[in-house]
């Protein structure tokens, strides 16, 4: 039971390079989210969506967009990398929203 | 505007001793749940209390909840060298099931 898994975990991007981030989950969660993590801000929550077929904005969304590809399946999503982002990015899930999070390993994301 | 506010400072304790740490928050919640993590790893999901209680334990962990004070404290009696983490509460007060988390409180426990 692999539980969240997200890839990579690191990435170096140039500023205005695009890429996405994956996650996925094997505990049949419906709800699903997007956190970055920097120095002394704690957890920010990008996005989330709360069942297949939803998404929704978080606190700082501005900058990413999501897709959730299926119930497992919750890509994250830079367009225009730039160095405000450069933090560490995690997945996670939770059978009902807003309860019990599991989240992945995290990925380092920097942007030169 | 962020919910869950651990008090801020770092604990550095002795093998065997008891960490405490704190959280504020400031609406109205449902619950409010505490969090681990290690160095370089994700969160790990600790104990949940709900606004209708006082009191929870899970194993070595103690949660209390004071919702006219709109506090909580986390208590890890006896620690070991492993508790040595990053000490998270979330609430649910950003609404719509989601998660507001602190800035965390770093404890470091000295073998």
């Amino acid at each position: 039971n692999a539980g969240v898994t997200q890839t990579p975990k690191f990435q170096v991007l140039k500023t205005g390079q695009s890429m996405t981030l994956q996650c996925a989950q094997d505990m049949n969660h419906n709800s699903m989210y997007w956190y970055r993590q920097d120095p002394g801000m704690g957890l920010r929550l990008i996005y989330y969506s709360a069942s297949e077929g939803t998404t929704d904005k978080g606190e700082v969304p501005n900058g990413y967009n999501v897709s959730r590809l299926n119930k497992r399946e919750f890509s994250l999503r830079l367009e225009s990398a730039a160095p405000s982002q450069t933090s560490v990015y995690f997945c996670a899930s939770s059978e009902v929203g807003g309860l019990k999070l599991f989240f992945g390993s995290g990925t380092q994301l920097s942007v030169l | 505007s962020q919910q869950g506010e651990e008090d801020p400072q770092a604990l550095s304790i002795q093998e065997g001793e008891n960490a405490t740490m704190n959280c504020s928050y400031k609406t109205s919640i449902n619950n409010l749940q505490w969090y681990r993590q290690n160095s370089g790893r994700g969160l790990v999901h600790l104990i949940l209390i709900r606004s209708n209680e006082r009191e929870k334990h899970s194993g070595r962990l103690r949660v209390t909840l004071d919702t006219s004070k709109k506090s909580s404290s986390l208590l890890i009696t006896a620690s070991r060298a492993a508790d040595t983490a990053s000490y998270f509460c979330a609430t649910d007060a950003g609404g719509n099931n989601r998660l507001a988390f602190g800035k965390g409180n770093q404890v470091v426990v000295i073998p």
